[in-house]
């Protein structure tokens, strides 16, 4: 059964904090996303990667950054938390070809204070 | 750019049929799709449909395609309580990179 875990369901951390949230997919997929999901906004994409070690800027990259070091983990980092971050975040990953579809982790609710 | 406009909620009765609405600006999309979510869930492939397709059909699920006007709908008939969820619309635009777009999601609630 293909599965896209996120290391945490629900983090709160105080404003200025660092936050790391890790992705993991175990399907051996090139792609992978990171979203943000807000109310009335849907998903809207902050970075991807279509390989270890590539990344390009989504349409909402500002005070976020990425790191994919090994193809199954994507992490994305917020050097300093600020309160309207405070959102859910998804991961998800795809194969480079066929229907491309994009599967998804659970998300992770982050609530910065 | 590419843009994917949805209604924001929607409400029927259970044994309704309910019909999602999604309009989008991109015409060289290959797939467009349907997502689920459901409550504290990230999302599921509900359906897709293949570009030069017009329907599909599978199980309680239609999906209709009007390339010309750029609007997808997805019909669930005799919907249940269990269908109650978000639905996203999304396409896979011109970029050929894997990216999809997303629709803003449409809340279904069903009632008893």
């Amino acid at each position: 059964d293909v599965k896209v875990t996120q290391s945490s369901r629900y983090l709160v951390k105080r404003t200025g904090e660092k936050v790391f949230l890790e992705c993991v997919q175990d399907m051996d997929h090139e792609n992978m996303f990171w979203y943000r999901q807000d109310p009335g906004l849907g998903l809207r994409l902050i970075y991807f990667s279509y390989d270890v070690k590539m990344k390009e800027k989504g349409d909402i990259p500002e005070g976020y950054s990425v790191s994919r070091e090994k193809k199954e983990r994507f992490s994305l980092i917020l050097e300093s938390a600020s309160t309207n971050q405070t959102s859910m975040y998804l991961c998800a990953s795809s194969l480079p070809s066929g229907n491309n579809e994009q599967f998804f982790g659970p998300g992770t609710r982050l609530t910065v204070l | 750019g590419e843009d994917v406009e949805q209604s924001l909620f929607l409400s029927v009765r259970e044994g309704d049929s309910s019909v999602i609405n999604c309009t989008y600006t991109d015409s060289s999309s290959t797939y467009l799709y349907w997502y689920k979510q459901e409550p504290g869930a990230g999302l599921q492939l509900l359906t897709y449909i293949f570009s030069n397709m017009d329907m599909k059909q599978d199980q309680r699920l239609t999906v209709l395609l009007n390339k010309k006007d750029k609007h997808l709908s997805l019909r669930i008939a005799d919907t249940q309580t269990g269908d109650s969820a978000i639905y996203f619309c999304a396409e896979d635009g011109a970029s050929n990179t894997g990216k999809l777009i997303f629709g803003q999601g449409t809340t279904l609630q069903v009632k008893p």
